[in-house]
């Protein structure tokens, strides 16, 4: 079992739907937990990061921790095609912190007009 | 804020050639920096950690013969790939870390090497 689980997809959505994507994990020690945007032949771009639990909103952005069910969320409203692309959550825990990330193998995301 | 800036963007060369890649935070200063490999529609494999004015960390299996990495100063870091085979050919990634504050990691746009 992958300490990181993500469905590849790809999802399909049109414009303007709500998207959630989704991680789970197995480590119960994870604390850091991150969402990645990556676009086609370009590095990862930072969208949203957390530590511990909670939510946590970023204009059309929502990123939700539950650790009791080893599982986090990434929601985007009104989505865009701009916002095709392929989605990685990372996670770490104490020990590793910020700098020993477990990588998700990512969503692809395709929003169409 | 928190840009990192990877050069060059694509590099296409002969077999037995060394290949160096920089990795530079443009508004930031950053004491750790990462190095990673990624192949085609797979996710992130980190190759080394490295900090400035030490030598770098590598991942069990990553060849540090072949994989250089010499982390200089606090804004960059550069990856030279000696000897480089077609099994080298590969999408690599550095990322940044700030050095105030503990901040998650910020990576640059990657480099597309292809080894013929």
């Amino acid at each position: 079992q992958k300490e990181v689980e993500q469905d590849p997809g790809p999802l399909s959505v049109p414009e303007g739907a709500i998207v959630s994507l989704n991680c789970t994990y197995s480590n119960s020690a994870f604390q850091y937990f991150m969402w990645y945007r990556q676009y086609s032949r370009k590095g990862p771009e930072l969208l949203m990061y957390t530590y511990s639990s909670g939510n946590k909103e970023d204009g059309r952005f929502t990123a939700q921790v539950d650790k009791s069910s080893k599982y986090i969320s990434l929601f985007i409203r009104d989505s865009q095609p701009s916002d095709s692309a392929t989605y990685l959550c990372a996670m770490s825990d104490i020990s590793g912190g910020y700098n020993k990330l477990i990588f998700g193998a990512g969503t692809r995301l395709a929003v169409h007009p | 804020g928190a840009v990192v800036s990877q050069h060059p963007s694509r590099v296409i060369c002969k077999s037995g050639t060394s290949v160096k890649i920089e990795c530079r935070s443009l508004d930031f200063q950053a004491t750790t920096m990462f190095w990673y490999r990624q192949f085609p529609k797979k996710s992130l494999m980190l190759m080394a950690t490295s900090n400035e004015g030490s030598k770098a960390t590598y991942e069990q299996g990553v060849e540090k013969d072949k994989f250089l990495i010499n982390h200089a100063s606090l804004t960059l870091s550069t990856l030279t790939v000696t000897s480089a085979h077609p099994e080298d050919s590969s999408f690599y990634i550095c990322s940044a870390r700030e050095k105030q504050g503990n901040q998650p990691q910020h990576f640059g746009d990657g480099t597309r090497l292809s080894i013929l």
